[in-house]
């Protein structure tokens, strides 16, 4: 079964411009997490999709969007790019809709912002 | 909320030795448990998770991790460490009940086995 795949694995872009990530989930997973990794803040939760619905959000601004397609395929947004921006960018799926189940991360795709 | 802390950025040990990277955590209600490990320029790796039943869990690669509800941790341990096991842990939680249902993790800690 082939793994969390995440495309691309590297952007450059300036301040100002937005950018679009993809994430393909393992197949079968409906549920897709979007985490940034940075060396200041570490690990953290963008938001979560399941079944083409936003279920949970974290703490970032209006400018960090995403969306789910119904073949559970997910994308992110970030629009008016920002020097902070730059970041791992890390995609999570997981199984059934269980709390417990674990989530699978892709390799993530690393941004950065001139 | 839900908080992890990993009180050391850094751990070393010699290869052959017995190794522990230390969790403790803060959630409302039972936690659902989780280590993972990054290598350089990868995304994370699952190891294992603690949901219910024996404290002691055990994972990928000859790791184990210990749950101790009184003193809130989940260390992460392994007998007998190799160089190959250098990379950065995390450890992480999400509560077994209500809406959120997104990971929180821990700072991070660099594991060097020295050979």
């Amino acid at each position: 079964k082939a793994g969390v795949t995440q495309t691309p694995r590297y952007l450059i872009k300036t301040r100002g411009q937005q950018v679009t990530l993809s994430c393909s989930p393992i197949s079968g997973h409906r549920s897709v997490s979007w985490y940034q990794q940075t060396p200041g803040q570490g690990l953290q939760f963008l938001f979560e999709y399941f079944s083409e619905t936003q279920r949970n959000k974290g703490n970032f601004p209006g400018r960090f969007s995403g969306r789910q397609f119904s073949n559970s395929r997910s994308e992110m947004n970030v629009s008016t790019l920002e020097l902070g921006d730059s970041a791992l960018y890390l995609c999570a799926s997981s199984g059934v809709d269980r709390g417990e189940n674990i989530q699978y991360f892709g390799a993530g795709t690393r941004l950065s912002v001139l | 909320a839900q908080s992890v802390a990993q009180p050391e950025d850094q751990v070393n040990v010699a290869e052959g030795n017995p190794l522990t990277v230390k969790c403790t955590y803060s959630v409302s209600g039972n936690p659902y448990l989780f280590w993972y490990v990054q290598y350089p320029n990868r995304g994370l790796q699952f190891l294992l998770k603690y949901i219910t039943g024996d404290n002691l869990v055990k994972g990928s690669y000859g790791f184990e991790a210990e749950f101790n509800k009184s003193q809130t941790s989940f260390h992460l341990k392994k007998p007998s460490a190799l160089v190959s096991d250098s990379a950065l842990y995390f450890c992480a939680v999400r509560p077994s009940s209500g809406s959120a249902r997104q990971l929180t993790f821990g700072s991070g800690t660099q594991l060097t086995v020295l050979p």
